[in-house]
C-alpha cells in the first residue's frame, strides 16, 4: 500500500533553518517526480516545489526560490525539503505528494498527512 | 491571491448537483490540463480529476470535470453529506518559471 510519511516539522525561530523528510513506501519511488505543497493556517493549498524522478530537474514557487531546496535519495526512498531563512509566512502544514509521472506535471496522485512547521520567536 | 479563481463557497442539498468553477488565463488553464482535489480538514488531499476530465480508479462517476477556454468546471451529481469538503483546482502555469498553481479553494456545504 502506497504511503508517504512526512517528518521534521516543529517550531523554529525566524531566520533559522529546518529540514523536512518524506519517507515513501509501497511504490517504486525512483520512477516518480515528487512535490512539496503547503497550507498556511486558514489558507488554501500552495504549491512549493517539485523534483523529477532522478533529481535532474527542480522547480520552485517564487515565494521560496533561493531559500528552499528540494532533494531526494532514491536509494532510501526519501524526499527532502531544506528550508532556510524561515519567516512567519512559511508557517504551514507541509505535504509531500507523488506525481503521476516521472517528470513534473500537475497531477498529484497521492499525498501524505502533512507535518506542521511553525516559525515563531 | 491565487492565480486561479474559485468561488469561496457553494452549497446544495443531498441528492442535488453542484458545479465549482475555476477561472484562469492562457498561461495556465487555457493551454494545460486541469486537476481537481478534495480536501477534508486534517486529512491528506485526494485527487478527484486529472487531465481535465479523467477520474482515477475508485473515484465515482458522480464527479466529472470539463474545460472551456480559460475556465474549468468540477461537476458533482447526487450530492452526499460525505462530499462536504474544500475543493481545489490545479494546473501548470507557463510563466517565466514553470510552476504548479492551485485555486484558492471552494468550500462545499451539503445542507
Amino acid at each position: 500500500q502506497l504511503q508517504l510519511e512526512e517528518s521534521g516539522g516543529g517550531v523554529v525561530q525566524p531566520g533559522r533553518s529546518l529540514r523536512l523528510s518524506c519517507a515513501a513506501s509501497g511504490f517504486t519511488f525512483s520512477t516518480y517526480a515528487m512535490h512539496w505543497v503547503r497550507q498556511a493556517p486558514g489558507k488554501g493549498l500552495e504549491w512549493v516545489t517539485v523534483i523529477s524522478y532522478d533529481g535532474s530537474k527542480r522547480f520552485y514557487a517564487d515565494s521560496v526560490k533561493g531559500r528552499f531546496t528540494i532533494s531526494r535519495d532514491n536509494s532510501n526512498n526519501t524526499l527532502y525539503l531544506q528550508m532556510n531563512s524561515l519567516s512567519g509566512d512559511d508557517t504551514a502544514v507541509y505535504y509531500c505528494a507523488r506525481d503521476m509521472y516521472s517528470t513534473s506535471s500537475q497531477v498529484l496522485t497521492s499525498w501524505g498527512q502533512g507535518t506542521l512547521v511553525t516559525v515563531s520567536s | 491571491q491565487s492565480v486561479l479563481t474559485q468561488p469561496p463557497s457553494v452549497s446544495a442539498a443531498p441528492g442535488q448537483r453542484v458545479t465549482i468553477s475555476c477561472s484562469g488565463s492562457n498561461s495556465n488553464i487555457g493551454n494545460n490540463y486541469v486537476s481537481w482535489y478534495q480536501h477534508l480538514p486534517g486529512t491528506a488531499p485526494k485527487l478527484l480529476i486529472y487531465d481535465t476530465n479523467k477520474r482515477p480508479s475508485g473515484i465515482p462517476d458522480r464527479f466529472s470535470g470539463s474545460k472551456s477556454g480559460t475556465s474549468a468546471t468540477l461537476d458533482i451529481r447526487g450530492l452526499q453529506t460525505g462530499d462536504e469538503a474544500v475543493y481545489y483546482c490545479g494546473t501548470w502555469n507557463n510563466s517565466l518559471s514553470a510552476t504548479v498553481v492551485f485555486g484558492g479553494g471552494t468550500k462545499l456545504t451539503v445542507i
